[in-house]
């Protein structure tokens, strides 16, 4: 268990809907990254959270929006579902964002992934 | 922008055999580098790591990597594999900086025959 949550674990849903996805990051961890995996786009990234605030972009469709939430918890939004939408979702977090001045480079841990079946 | 290359998509070793996969960034300055595998059904489990000093890092499960600058690689070796190691692994390149990401490879699958 990488201490990171994510559900629900599988979703099928029908093209034109609305889905969101949740991510509870490890305790501790303020930034929080969703990642698309695809088998011909391979892991893309979407969008990263830090704090509740958003801090770097993607390849995030304007169908997709996402938030992070005071306690720290994130949602991906995706709607008007289509076909390609199909995929793997993983949501990653770290411990703090590598603004200037921050030495270190972040480590993100990884959750299990929702897996998005869109017919 | 940074870019990750991992030439072979699909790698069979027989089990106790040496392994190493490739990884090719492309950066304008040092990066992180790191490697994560990923179990059938699991998500990402970080390897191993390299963020500055000593070009050869070790990680989980026996597995080492070598940073070489000059052929912008970064290379997982492991020397005995086992049949549990069986999985696809990413490579990925994090920039330095305010805009941080990670940029993954498309992956190698790894088939361990007995």
């Amino acid at each position: 268990d990488s201490g990171v949550t994510q559900t629900p674990k599988h979703l099928i849903t029908a093209t034109g809907q609305r889905v969101t996805l949740r991510c509870s990051p490890r305790s501790g961890d303020l930034s929080v990254y969703w990642y698309q995996q695809s088998l011909d786009q391979g892991l893309q990234f979407l969008i990263q959270y830090y704090n509740g605030e958003e801090r770097a972009k993607g390849n995030i469709l304007e169908r997709f929006s996402a938030q992070q939430f005071p306690d720290l918890h994130s949602e991906l939004n995706l709607s008007s579902l289509e076909l390609g939408d199909s995929a793997l979702y993983f949501c990653a977090s770290s411990q703090e964002f590598p603004g200037p001045g921050v030495v270190g480079a972040n480590v993100l841990t990884f959750g299990a992934g929702s897996r998005l079946t869109v017919l | 922008a940074q870019s990750v290359t991992q030439p072979d998509i699909h790698i069979t070793v027989s089990e106790g055999a040496s392994l190493e996969l490739r990884c090719n960034y492309s950066y304008g300055a040092t990066p992180y580098l790191f490697w994560y595998v990923q179990s059938p059904g699991q998500g990402l489990q970080l390897l191993l790591k390299y963020f500055s000093g000593d070009t050869l890092v070790q990680g989980i499960k026996g597995f080492e990597a070598e940073f070489k600058r000059s052929q912008s690689s970064f290379n997982l070796r492991k020397p005995s594999v086992h049949w549990s190691d069986a999985a696809e692994y990413f490579c990925a390149v994090g920039a330095r900086g305010s805009n941080y990401k990670l940029t993954f490879g498309k992956g190698t699958l790894l088939t361990v025959n007995p």
